[in-house]
């Protein structure tokens, strides 16, 4: 099974400010077909998850694109160029190759200082 | 719009059963597969189990092999999961999702306690 792995576990960010996020798996998630199967969530407070990020760097529908998502392989990272006080919550990324085995992050809690 | 809304949560035994409902709407259901994800209350997500379009193909998280059935009714638009033997580890509200990746859509989640 792929294991995946987050960091930072959180992250302080001051609004206005760029944030980061990067996510490593312990397989490639780069599929023969070109694409990276690698997704990005949120979740706020006390709210389902949402998609964000889809294949690495696609945005999914209705998300600001100040999110961003790039890497290949098994590093991949999600930045916020300019974070906003509604991005606040947990980021989770999670391995979409394997769909009979699918794997999460554990999690990123951003919060604003 | 599409929407899913689960129900069936509750407080069990250990070694009871409980199943669960997801109803989806807003969507040509019998078109997605459907998945099902678990979340330990202040803990991070993890998949349980999938289950195909037609209801023909299942995958499941290890630890629930055995004690977990994800089935499909395209008339009724529902997915279900049945959990018997319950452990207090299973304990976590459950999240329905549409698709077997790629979630754009979630339920509200249902609470699943598992505590004698």
């Amino acid at each position: 099974d792929i294991v995946m792995t987050q960091s930072p576990l959180s992250l302080p960010v001051t609004p206005g400010e760029p944030a980061s996020i990067s996510c490593n798996s312990s397989q490639s998630l780069l599929h023969r077909n070109g694409y990276n199967y690698l997704d990005w969530y949120l979740q706020k407070p006390g709210q389902s998850p949402q998609l964000l990020i889809y294949l690495g760097s696609d945005r999914a529908s209705g998300v600001p694109d100040r999110f961003s998502g790039s890497g290949s392989g098994t590093d991949f990272t999600l930045k916020i160029s300019r974070v906003e006080a509604e991005d606040v919550g947990v980021y989770y990324c999670m391995q979409a190759l394997q769909t009979g085995a699918l794997s999460f992050g554990g999690g990123t809690k951003v919060e604003i200082k | 719009e599409a929407q899913l809304v689960e129900s069936g949560g509750g407080l069990v035994q250990p070694g009871g059963s409980l199943r669960l409902s997801c109803v989806a709407s807003g969507f040509d259901f019998s078109n997605y597969w459907m998945t099902w994800v678990r979340q330990i209350p202040g803990k991070g997500l993890e998949w349980v189990a999938n289950v195909r379009r037609d209801g023909g193909e299942v995958h499941y998280l290890d630890s629930v092999k055995g004690r977990f059935t994800v089935s499909k009714d395209n008339a009724k638009n529902s997915v279900y999961l049945q959990m018997d033997s319950l452990r207090a580890e299973d304990s976590a509200v459950y999240f329905c999702a549409r698709g077997r990746a790629s979630f754009e859509y979630w339920g509200q989640g249902t609470l699943v306690t598992v505590s004698s």
